[in-house]
């Protein structure tokens, strides 16, 4: 059984340039959900796909999008990059059928604006 | 008023305490709670999901209480392993919320 992927594992971009990040979920999952942590911070909530669709957001402006493919691996868009972007971005996959039962992460993808 | 809180500590304890944390949520309609696990510069990794009943891994036990809304972790006899940061986590099969994490030294 693979665990959840990330890729790539560090990133620099500048101020105002578009990212990409990847992620493969584990097998058997059907959801994947990403997260943006700051330095000393807890996971913030960017959004969950389910099914190739989002059907859970958080806080967070639309220059962040996503997509799930088929295969319930996922990309994270995020247009505009800020200063503030650069955070480690987490991805994690699960079981959900109505029941949630945890999230297995990534290692994550440690992103640095300048 | 955050979702899921937690107090951050960090708590300092020696090897063989037991430690008790506590985490309160907002969201009456969460229905999904666990406690993760975060070493430095590392993912959260699940450490346990937290019923009603209550539920018991070893030296862990987690509980809910739904109708104050909080959630606990107790680590009896802890180890020098256990130093990390504990996250409380709840929300719905949409939307899992995470705390701030509180963080647990346990020195020898």
């Amino acid at each position: 059984e693979t665990g959840v992927t990330q890729s790539p594992t560090h990133l620099i971009k500048t101020r105002g340039q578009q990212v990409t990040l990847r992620c493969s979920s584990q097998s058997g999952h059907n959801t994947v959900s990403w997260y943006q942590q700051a330095l000393g911070q807890g996971p913030q909530f960017i959004f969950q796909y389910y099914r190739e669709e989002e059907n859970g957001r958080g806080n967070f402006p639309p220059r962040f999008s996503g997509l799930q493919f088929p295969n319930y691996s996922s990309e994270l868009n995020v247009n505009a990059l800020e200063l503030d972007d650069s955070a480690l971005y987490l991805c994690a996959s699960s079981l959900v059928d109505g029941t949630n039962y945890g999230y297995t992460f990534g290692s994550g993808t440690r992103l640095t604006v300048v | 008023r955050k979702e899921v809180e937690q107090d951050p500590g960090p708590f300092n304890v020696p090897e063989g305490a037991t430690v008790a944390f506590n985490c309160t949520y907002s969201n009456s309609a969460s229905q999904s709670f666990f406690w993760y696990r975060q070493d430095c510069r590392k993912e959260p990794k699940l450490l346990m999901s937290v019923y009603s009943s209550g539920n018991e891994d070893g030296r862990f036990t987690a509980q809910l209480n739904r109708a104050s809304q909080y959630i606990s972790l107790l680590i009896r006899d802890s180890k020098l392993s256990d130093s990390a940061t504990y996250l409380c986590v709840g929300g719905s099969a949409s939307k899992i919320i995470f705390g701030s994490g509180t963080r647990l030294s346990i020195r020898p």
